[in-house]
């Protein structure tokens, strides 16, 4: 039982540097989304995919982008990391209605240093 | 203020005991979850609802949307319970499953 799978597990970069995070689900579900989870703050929405071929900004997008490769694949870049953007990151994913759950990787812990 | 605020912001219980976690929200809404983060950070959804009461095992979930609020319960509490409960509701006017998170109430249960 694959479901929501997140690639790497951890990452130490230093500042300026880019890299991808990698999501992948086996759901066959329309929708993903990218949230950051900070110490205080809850989890907060970076950009989510309500369906293959589309993206949308979430609450807190500046300074990433995102790729919905194909329905199964949804990647987050950070193309120059800064320290703020040290924090662990989730992926999910859903049916594309309000009334059923999101399903969650088990998270990138990222640290910028 | 925050959309969601969940009381309390810890809870420690000692096993067995009868624990109640409380969230409050001050938006419409169109569905309501709980969610379960362990230690090591794996999120769990435990339930999704819109209305009345949901039960699974010993944990149970309320909501009154006239008072805008939900109260997750655990029964006979367990050390395995404990962890970060996690409420999170789904705004009407939103688009799709876009979440608004609360902060979190972490729970530790004693043996």
């Amino acid at each position: 039982n694959a479901g929501v799978t997140q690639t790497p597990k951890f990452q130490v970069l230093k500042t300026g540097q880019s890299m991808t995070l990698q999501c992948a689900q086996d759901m066959n579900h329309n929708s993903m989304y990218w949230y950051r989870q900070d110490p205080g703050m809850g989890l907060r929405l970076i950009y989510y995919s309500a369906s293959e071929g589309t993206t949308d900004k979430g609450e807190v997008p500046n300074g990433y982008n995102v790729s919905r490769l194909n329905k199964r694949e949804f990647s987050l870049r950070l193309e120059s990391a800064a320290p703020s953007q040290t924090s662990v990151y989730f992926c999910a994913s859903s049916e594309a209605t309000s009334y059923q759950p999101q399903h969650f990787g088990d998270g990138t812990r990222l640290s910028i240093l | 203020k925050n959309e969601v605020e969940q009381s309390p912001q810890n809870l420690t219980a000692q096993e067995g005991e009868f624990i109640t976690i409380n969230c409050s929200y001050s938006v419409g809404i169109s569905a309501l979850h709980w969610l379960q983060q362990h230690p090591g950070g794996g999120i769990v959804s435990l339930f999704m609802l819109s209305s009345g009461k949901k039960k699974h095992g010993r944990l149970i979930a309320t909501i009154n949307i006239q008072e805008k609020h939900s109260s997750l319960h655990i029964t006979a509490s367990h050390p395995r319970d404990s962890a970060v409960y996690i409420c999170a509701v789904k705004s009407g006017g939103t688009s799709y499953g876009k979440l608004t998170f609360g902060q979190g109430t972490i729970l530790t249960v004693h043996p």
